[in-house]
C-alpha cells in the first residue's frame, strides 16, 4: 500500500514556506525524500529512519514520527529551483522494496 | 562517470512485440531497480535486484522478465507489449536496499 502526500499541489511565491507530509497507515521503517523536475529523473533529497530523526539540506529539512507513520518535508524560503514533483518512498522494513507515494507538485512563482 | 544509464530513451511497439531494455551503472552499486512511472503519478516497483544473479518481484512484476546476469546491468525485457504498458521506465541503483537511489535519465515507451 503506497504512502498518502498531502498536499496534491502547492503554489508558492519566492521566500514563502511549505510543508509536505507523507503517511501511512503501516509501520515504517525509513522515509526518503526525492524531486522530480519535469522530463527529468528524480534525484535524492534526503533517508530519515525510524527513531523520529530530523535531518536538513540547506533550506529543506524534514522529520520522521514513527508514533503517527508519517514524515513532513519543509522548504523554507522557497526558490525558483524548488519547482517541480516531490515524492516520499518508504519502507516497511530493513528490505529492499521502496513504495512511493503519489508525489506533490510544487510550483514556485517570482 | 556516467552514473546510471538507459538504453534507448524513446521506443516505440506495436502490441504483441517484444523488446530489452538496458540498464547499466558504473557506480559498483550491489542494488539494482526497475520502475514505471505513468502521467500524474508516483514510481511503481517493477523488479529489484540485489546482486548479479539474483532478482526479485516487486510491485507491478506481470508482464515484465529481467536479468542481472553482470553487476552493472539490468535488463527489463517485454515479451508481448500491451497497451497498459505504455510508460516511462526508470532504472536505479543503490550501495545498499536502505540507501539513496541513483535514477537514470528514462525510457519512453509507447505500446500502440
Amino acid at each position: 500500500q503506497q504512502p498518502v502526500q498531502s498536499p496534491q499541489a502547492v503554489i508558492l511565491r519566492e521566500g514563502e514556506d511549505a510543508v509536505i507530509n507523507c503517511s501511512s497507515s503501516k509501520a515504517l521503517y525509513s522515509v526518503h525524500w526525492y524531486r522530480q523536475k519535469h522530463g527529468e529523473a528524480p534525484v535524492f533529497l534526503m533517508i530519515l529512519l525510524k527513531g523520529g530523526e530530523q535531518k536538513g539540506h540547506e533550506k529543506i529539512s524534514a522529520s520522521f514520527n514513527e508514533k503517527k507513520q508519517q514524515s513532513s518535508l519543509y522548504l523554507t524560503a522557497s526558490q525558483l529551483s524548488y519547482s517541480g514533483t516531490y515524492f516520499c518512498g518508504a519502507t516497511r522494513d530493513a528490505g529492499n522494496m521502496l513504495t512511493f507515494g503519489g508525489g506533490t507538485r510544487l510550483m514556485v512563482k517570482p | 562517470n556516467a552514473g546510471v544509464t538507459q538504453t534507448p530513451k524513446f521506443r516505440v511497439l506495436k502490441t504483441g512485440q517484444s523488446m530489452t531494455l538496458l540498464c547499466a551503472q558504473d557506480m559498483n552499486h550491489e542494488y539494482m531497480y526497475w520502475y514505471r512511472q505513468d502521467p500524474g503519478m508516483g514510481l511503481r516497483l517493477i523488479h529489484y535486484s540485489v546482486g548479479e544473479g539474483t532478482t526479485a518481484k516487486g510491485e507491478v512484476p506481470d508482464g515484465y522478465n529481467v536479468s542481472r546476469l553482470k553487476k552493472q546491468n539490468f535488463l527489463l525485457g517485454l515479451e508481448s507489449a500491451a497497451p497498459s504498458q505504455t510508460s516511462v521506465y526508470f532504472c536505479a541503483s543503490s550501495y545498499l536496499g536502505r540507501r539513496e537511489q541513483f535514477f537514470g535519465p528514462g525510457t519512453r515507451l509507447t505500446v500502440l
